[in-house]
């Protein structure tokens, strides 16, 4: 089976614009979630989607927002980027919830 | 609230030590689970084991085993005859039942085998 894919990979962006983060996760796990870790805070969870709903919210701000689609496949969005969101951000998929979970490769977003 | 906490922020051994890495956990819920996750320099989490509060026997697989023990809120990982390509961040980190979603992660530990 293939992993959990993630796209893009690499990401500049600026101060004040938006950005959607792809992820498919591994076919048949109906679980994605998404975390982001930064040298400073380490891996934080940010928010799981289970048939198309979210099913858990981590402790981040508004501007930080996704779905997930009928192919349980799922999106993050940032809006309104601050230099502080520059960080990896990984999604894992799972099949059942309380599952392991496997994750992509993540995104590496840089905000200048 | 649950919280993951790994002391050892960086170990070094030499090829061939046997190492262990050490994990303490904090929930009230008496249904949870615990993982171990290392992530090489690449940057991708790679999954090691799950275990559930409910079942506290210890696991071997190959090089690497793990400790659970309630008692103490524990979970340890011991790698024996370490490698060089054991080197990486290792993530402890803990779910809760119903929120399976969610992992809390530890802050990780890097370690460093030399040869």
């Amino acid at each position: 089976k293939a992993g959990v894919t993630q796209t893009p990979r690499y990401l500049i962006k600026t101060r004040g614009q938006q950005v959607t983060l792809s992820c498919s996760p591994i076919s048949g796990h109906r679980s994605v979630s998404w975390y982001q870790q930064t040298p400073g805070q380490g891996l934080q969870f940010l928010f799981e989607y289970f048939s198309e709903t979210q099913r858990n919210k981590g402790n981040f701000p508004g501007r930080f927002s996704g779905r997930q689609f009928s192919n349980s496949r799922s999106e993050m969005n940032v809006s309104t980027l601050e230099l502080g969101d520059s960080a990896l951000y990984l999604c894992a998929s799972s099949p059942l919830r309380d599952y392991e979970q496997y994750f992509g490769p993540g995104t590496r977003l840089t905000v200048t | 609230a649950q919280k993951v906490t790994q002391a050892q922020t960086e170990i070094s051994v030499v090829e061939k030590e046997d190492v262990t890495l050490d994990c303490v956990y904090e929930t009230r819920d008496t249904t949870y689970y615990l993982f171990w996750y290392k992530q090489p320099p690449s940057g991708e989490l790679v999954f090691l084991i799950r275990r559930n509060s409910f079942d506290e026997q210890n696991e071997i697989s190959g090089r690497y085993s793990w400790n659970f023990q309630k008692s103490t809120s524990s979970f340890n990982f011991t790698i024996t005859a370490s490698q060089v390509v054991d080197s990486a961040v290792y993530f402890c980190a803990l779910s809760v039942y119903n929120q399976g979603g969610k992992l809390i992660f530890g802050q990780g530990t890097e370690l460093s085998v030399k040869p």
